[in-house]
């Protein structure tokens, strides 16, 4: 198994440029989610999805979508990207998101907007 | 809302001491609380966890007990190696809120030979 996969490793933007950031698993998990990283804050939830066709707004949705057609795949769409989004995207999965359960992470993405 | 207070790095240690990394939460239920752990350039990987009061979880040496009366799950290692530099995140997951994962900031630890 891959587990949870991220592309691209590493981005670079320009302020109003869009893009999307891929997350693919291949553990049949039904819930995945998005964070992101920022200094002294730890990782904040972005939006999650319980399953196919269904998502949810985190703390700090704003900036950001996302959709879910498959159970494998949860991109997270940019639609005009600020200097506020420069951080470290990761993505995560869990069976169906229960609160013992491990979440398993990517590697994640870094991405930059001049 | 929900919260988890880590203590501030970074913490410098030699080889072979005695690691303590202070955490503590606020929340309405009963949360299950976690340790992850991030290697330089990685992603999140979860060191250990705890789903009831007075829970010990452990792994690789690392311990951390679930202590509802005093809301707090330390992490303990009783000798470190260079290889356990890292950032270490405390993490509560809770029904009420969805069992989304909620942060700490993070604390690194750098251990040297």
């Amino acid at each position: 198994n891959a587990g949870v996969t991220q592309t691209p490793k590493f981005q670079v933007l320009k302020t109003g440029q869009s893009m999307t950031l891929q997350c693919a698993q291949d553990m049949n998990h039904e819930y995945m989610s998005w964070y992101r990283q920022d200094p002294g804050m730890g990782l904040r939830l972005i939006h999650y999805s319980v399953g196919a066709g269904i998502t949810d707004q985190g703390e700090v949705p704003n900036g950001y979508n996302v959709s879910r057609s498959t159970t494998e795949d949860f991109p997270l769409r940019l639609l005009s990207a600020a200097p506020s989004q420069t951080s470290v995207y990761f993505c995560a999965s869990s069976y169906n998101g229960g609160q013992q359960e491990t979440q398993y992470f990517g590697p994640g993405t870094r991405l930059l907007v001049l | 809302g929900d919260s988890v207070t880590q203590m501030e790095g970074p913490v410098t240690l030699s080889e072979e001491a005695f690691l303590t990394i202070n955490c503590t939460y606020t929340a309405t239920g009963y949360p299950s609380l976690f340790w992850y752990v991030q290697y330089p350039g990685e992603g999140l990987q979860l060191l250990l966890k705890a789903t009831k009061a007075d829970d010990k979880g452990s792994n690789k040496g690392f311990e951390a007990t679930y202590r509802k009366e005093t809301t707090s799950f330390h992490l303990e290692k009783g000798s470190v190696q260079v290889s356990d530099s890292a950032v270490y995140f405390c993490a509560l997951s809770e029904e009420e809120y969805g069992n989304k994962l909620v942060f700490g900031a993070g604390t690194i630890l750098r251990v040297k030979s």
